[in-house]
């Protein structure tokens, strides 16, 4: 299974750009990339998913460089209600993609 | 289009009793995924289930924890004999398809006192 790394806490300012990156070395060929946020007291929100090179959608892009070991989920102009953890997953890939694998996330702090 | 509801949201119990806790998934969403989060720690697979059907149980503790997904009615995570190492947030998620995103709800908190 591949395990990701990620930095556990991240500080910005309301209006800036969010970049969070995450470690990913032993990916396998069919795993795909997903990115969750979650609020205190809430359930994980699916945020983007993708698989190399570039996923944007309307709250974030995704990129995923070619050798696939890392991503970085981009948050554009960020807001005090981005306060959130963000978790980078890996799916484990065929018969068993339904076991999300969650570490302990990013805790991102908006300031304003 | 409701999204995945759960209840209660927050549950007390004292030490021995039983929990019950309800999922009801996504209009659609015939795939159900429970999964447990202890403070400052991220979610940790216990049990996957279609109707009427475990599929997947490697997460969940063999003794005291069971999973259901009747026909009908919502999927019920039960917990016999609680501890207090048993409080944590419980969170359900469902999906149309097993490698489909799977979708959460609000999370149910036990505390066991």
């Amino acid at each position: 299974l591949a395990k990701t790394t990620q930095p556990i806490s991240m500080d910005s300012y309301e209006g800036q750009e969010v970049n969070i990156t995450c470690s990913h070395n032993n990916i396998a060929t069919n795993d795909y990339i997903t990115w969750y946020q979650q609020f205190p007291s809430q359930g994980p929100r699916f945020i983007i998913q993708g698989y190399k090179t570039k996923v944007t959608n309307e709250v974030a892009s995704l990129f995923i460089p070619a050798d696939r070991k890392s991503s970085t989920l981009s948050l554009p102009r960020v807001s005090l209600s981005d306060t959130a953890v963000y978790y980078c997953l890996v799916a484990p890939g065929g018969d068993s993609s339904y076991k999300l694998i969650f570490g302990s996330g990013t805790r991102l702090l908006v300031r304003p | 289009n409701a999204g995945v509801m759960q209840n209660p949201r927050h549950l007390v119990r004292r030490r021995g009793q039983e929990a019950r806790l309800r999922c009801s998934p996504m209009k659609g969403h015939s795939h159900v995924y429970w999964y447990r989060q202890l403070p400052e720690e991220g979610l940790k697979f216990m049990v996957y289930l279609q109707k009427e059907n475990i599929i997947d149980e490697s997460g969940m503790p063999k003794e005291r924890f069971s999973a259901e997904f009747p026909k009908e009615g919502p999927s019920i995570l039960r917990i016999q004999q609680v501890v207090r190492g048993d409080s944590a947030a419980y969170f359900c998620a469902s999906s149309p398809r097993p490698q489909e995103t799977q979708y959460f709800g609000p999370g149910t908190r036990l505390l066991v006192l």
